[in-house]
């Protein structure tokens, strides 16, 4: 069974801190992707990676940058937080290639930016 | 503007009721098309894809989708719903040729016994 899990399930912070979430899939996977999920708006890719120190910006990027060290690793990164950056997030993991296969997704975070 | 629509925002059916929640994209050129469910308190999780091949798609739990390209549309249906489908549902379109899956905004379905 693939696993991905999220560092936190809450999260509460204050504006104008870094934030960190953190990623980790079992599974070997090379891709891997960070979303947002607000009521009404479905799923907003903010960043991807396909590899290793790789990333690519997916549709709603500023605010947040990415770390990917390692393959089975991907870090979100809020460098200021921000009130409108409450939102649940997301990762999620595919095998590599086309990217066209099934995405795993962990349970997600729900910030809280105060 | 939203390239994948689900129209139904909220539905709310007796059990044993058939179940259609539509989805369409606006996309051209060949797609890749999921569905996928969050049951509440629990991960996202797929419920069937198509890639290629018969247009009619069987998933998990008795939910199955008809890709009309013609319409562009990958609606996902079932006879008789349960009170344990209550969840929200997501429509998500992968375009060949670019990397990202974007997702519809979700249809929450509420499941009355």
């Amino acid at each position: 069974d693939v696993k991905v899990t999220q560092s936190s399930r809450y999260l509460v912070k204050r504006t104008g801190e870094k934030v960190f979430l953190e990623c980790v899939q079992d599974m070997d996977h090379e891709n891997m992707f960070w979303y947002r999920q607000d009521p009404g708006l479905g799923l907003r890719l903010i960043y991807f990676s396909y590899d290793v120190k790789m990333k690519e910006k997916g549709d709603i990027p500023e605010g947040y940058s990415v770390s990917r060290e390692k393959k089975e690793r991907f870090s979100l990164i809020l460098e200021s937080a921000s009130t409108n950056q409450t939102s649940m997030y997301l990762c999620a993991s595919s095998l590599g290639g086309t990217l066209t296969y099934e995405q795993y997704f962990g349970p997600g975070t729900r910030l809280t930016v105060t | 503007a939203q390239s994948v629509s689900q129209h139904n925002h909220h539905v709310i059916l007796s059990e044993a009721a058939s179940l259609e929640l539509g989805c369409n994209y606006s996309y051209g050129g060949t797609v890749n098309l999921f569905w996928y469910v969050q049951y509440p308190g629990q991960h996202l999780q797929l419920l069937l894809k198509y890639f290629s091949g018969d247009p009619l798609v069987k998933g998990i739990k008795g939910f199955e989708a008809e890709f009309i390209k013609s319409k562009f549309s990958f609606n996902l249906r079932k006879p008789s719903v349960q009170w344990s489908d209550t969840a929200e549902y997501f429509c998500a379109v992968f375009r060949r040729g670019f990397q990202k899956l974007v997702f519809g905004t979700g249809t929450r379905l509420l499941v009355s016994p």
